[in-house]
């Protein structure tokens, strides 16, 4: 069935530098690419996606490419703070989302 | 506009206990998702509703979880006989179609089963 890796599973790195994290997918149908960033105790945020036509796509610090090819999407942040530290998910959608496993990011003050 | 409101936000039930969580999608959303999460993992996919119908249900048990989302009303996640390895987060997220479209969360329904 679909599948959906991300690594890595934890990532410390210190403030001001930059973070990044990589998704497969499985599904070649798959169209949709959005990512969330999940706090403690709380339900995962919508902070950035990509569709299957476009590249790249930027907000501010926080950016995603899409490689269909290679069937590989990364999300980047820059100059991480500390307020970046968070669970993070990739997710693959066709009909339905299938999620990665959760980058644990800590922004090292 | 609110977002997706779930309730209850933590419930606590015996084992054979039924649970039962709801979920009211955001205004205009016609799709609902629910997912489980245990502790330090990812989204697992259970159920994929819309209204009055079920579209997939590959990820949920077939035995004791029952999922609807009506015409009137919100989406019911139904937990017959609970047992303790049923203990874990349940979200539901909502969106406006099927496909290529944004899909908001809910802030979860922490079961616990004692």
């Amino acid at each position: 069935g679909e599948n959906v890796e991300q690594h890595p599973s934890t990532l410390s790195v210190q403030e001001g530098d930059s973070a990044v994290i990589k998704c497969t997918y499985s599904d070649s149908a798959s169209n949709y690419f959005p990512w969330y960033k999940q706090e403690l105790g709380k339900g995962p945020q919508l902070i950035i996606d990509i569709r299957s036509n476009v590249g790249e796509k930027k907000d501010q610090r926080i950016a995603v490419t899409l490689n269909k090819t290679a069937k590989h999407f990364s999300l980047h942040i820059t100059e991480t703070q500390p307020e970046d530290s968070a669970v993070y998910f990739c997710a693959a959608e066709t009909y339905k989302y299938i999620f990665g496993t959760g980058t644990r990011l800590k922004v090292l003050a | 506009n609110a977002g997706v409101m779930q309730n209850p936000r933590h419930l606590v039930r015996r084992r054979g206990q039924e649970a039962r969580l709801r979920c009211s999608p955001m205004k205009g959303h016609s799709h609902v998702y629910w997912y489980r999460q245990l502790p330090e993992e990812g989204l697992k996919f259970m159920v994929y509703l819309q209204k009055e119908n079920i579209i997939d249900e590959s990820g949920m048990p077939k035995e004791r979880f029952s999922a609807e989302f009506p015409k009137e009303g919100p989406s019911i996640l139904r937990i017959q006989q609970v047992v303790r390895g049923d203990s874990a987060a349940y979200f539901c997220a909502s969106s406006t179609a099927a496909t290529n479209e944004k899909l908001f969360f809910g802030s979860g329904t922490q079961l616990s089963v004692l």
